[in-house]
């Protein structure tokens, strides 16, 4: 979905480095969330954010950050990567005042620590 | 917290066929359901949704069933054609937060 951008699509890195995603949005919408998505497993929670001053840990936050930078921007960090946090990465937002909450996702990053 | 369980992992129907996917959640607080269709390399979309008040919602050729005594709810999609091809995500909501299934790889065979 155009409307939720997603940085890098693609990323390699080693065991031990720090790394960033970053996530914009155009929805306009106040609330975002950072999945991750491995085989068999389903999308799993790890932070979400309902305005730009709230930050809430997910179902699998160990080993991860997060900072709502602005409405629109949403980083998740990885101070410290291990080859288990090897997976694709999707950051979502939504709008509780719609008929549902929808959440919109972005396309993804694929990301593989070795 | 809430557990939902998605079934079957892989389903492979004849174009024109119907395909069903079912899935079974845990919290009878749960009181959104929503469906996803995540294609090849993009992130999953809505594609249907039903609140715990409703049993049956349609849209075209999709529809789910929510079964509220049972905690189960249904995605079922007729008339299949090779575009329906790809991984469906059943999900849970509870307050704030969403709980998804483990996914469903649909193939349709032309």
């Amino acid at each position: 979905d155009a409307d939720v951008t997603q940085t890098p699509r693609n990323r390699i890195t080693k065991t031990g480095k720090r790394i960033m995603l970053e996530c914009s949005q155009t929805k306009g919408h106040d609330r975002m969330y950072w999945y991750r998505q491995d085989p068999g497993l389903g999308l799993r929670l790890i932070y979400y954010s309902f305005d730009v001053k709230d930050i809430n840990k997910g179902e699998i936050s160990d080993g991860y950050s997060v900072s709502r930078q602005a409405q629109a921007k949403f980083s998740l960090s990885l101070e410290s990567a291990i080859p288990n946090q090897t997976a694709l990465y999707f950051c979502a937002t939504s709008d509780p005042t719609g008929p549902g909450e929808t959440q919109y996702f972005g396309p993804g990053t694929r990301l593989l620590v070795l | 917290g809430e557990n939902v369980e998605q079934h079957p992992s892989t389903l492979s129907v004849q174009e024109g066929d119907s395909a069903v996917i079912k899935c079974t959640y845990s919290d009878s607080a749960s009181n959104y359901f929503p469906w996803y269709k995540q294609e090849l390399g993009k992130g999953p979309q809505l594609i249907i949704d039903i609140r715990s008040n409703v049993g049956e919602k349609k849209d075209q050729r999709i529809a789910v069933t929510l079964n509220k005594t049972a905690k189960h709810f249904s995605l079922h999609i007729t008339e299949t054609q090779p575009e329906d091809s790809a991984v469906y995500f059943c999900a849970a909501s509870i307050g704030n937060q969403f709980y998804f299934g483990t996914g469903t790889s649909l193939t349709v065979i032309p």
